[in-house]
């Protein structure tokens, strides 16, 4: 199973742009990259997911680099209740298997 | 309805005991996960059903039992567990995998077991 590295912790001050970045050098060409984040006291939830191409949603963008080997998960404006524990994931589109990387701590702010 | 609940919040057991945990969605998934979550860690995946089939069993211990009754509802039971099986159990749902598809999983809040 690839795997992925991540920062422990970062800090942003709020209403900032927060850049949180993901390692994965093993990807394989069938792997989906996903961020899911886990606020204090709940189950995690789903951000955002892409395969080759930047991605934008609601909640976030995901930059993917051109040879996928690292990605960004980028939260525009960051606010008190985007404090979380931030994963970065690979799954094979193939596969149910998620395997949550370390995940970054994200401190923010006010 | 976007929701999948777990039942109890809590749950205190001793090492001979039996108890069940439960998990509902009513989002149609047929797909459902269980995790195993210690404190600082990321979740680790245990169990998929898939259908109401049993998917994939991570190599966990047979104290552990899953059951999917239904498409809505599953379940794990718990026999003769360890003080190290104490964590936060977490339940999944989403749709099933099909050919070139991803599904997103929807978590639960989980249930804290505490082992004594």
């Amino acid at each position: 199973d690839a795997k992925t590295t991540q920062p422990n912790s970062m800090e942003s001050n709020e209403e900032e742009p927060v850049h949180l970045p993901c390692n994965h050098s093993t990807i394989s060409g069938t792997d989906y990259i996903h961020w899911y984040r886990q606020l204090p006291s709940q189950g995690p939830e789903y951000v955002i997911h892409g395969l080759t191409s930047n991605v934008n949603n609601r909640m976030a963008s995901l930059a993917i680099a051109e040879d996928r080997k690292s990605s960004t998960l980028i939260l525009h404006r960051a606010t008190l209740r985007d404090a979380a524990v931030y994963y970065c994931i690979l799954r094979d589109y193939g596969t149910y298997k998620y395997i949550f990387g370390t995940g970054t701590r994200l401190k923010v702010l006010a | 309805d976007t929701e999948v609940t777990q039942t109890p919040k809590h749950l205190v057991m001793g090492m001979t005991n039996k108890k069940s945990l439960k998990c509902e969605q009513h989002m149609g998934h047929r797909a459902m996960y269980w995790y195993k979550q210690k404190a600082k860690k990321p979740p680790e995946l245990m169990f998929v059903y898939s259908y109401e089939k049993l998917s994939i069993n991570e190599s966990v211990p047979s104290r552990f039992s899953p059951e999917c009754p239904n498409s809505s509802l599953l379940n794990l039971h718990l026999h003769a567990l360890q003080p190290e099986d104490s964590a936060l159990y977490l339940c999944a749902s989403s749709h099933p995998k099909t050919s070139g598809s991803i599904y997103e999983q929807y978590f639960g809040p989980g249930t804290r077991l505490t082992v004594t």
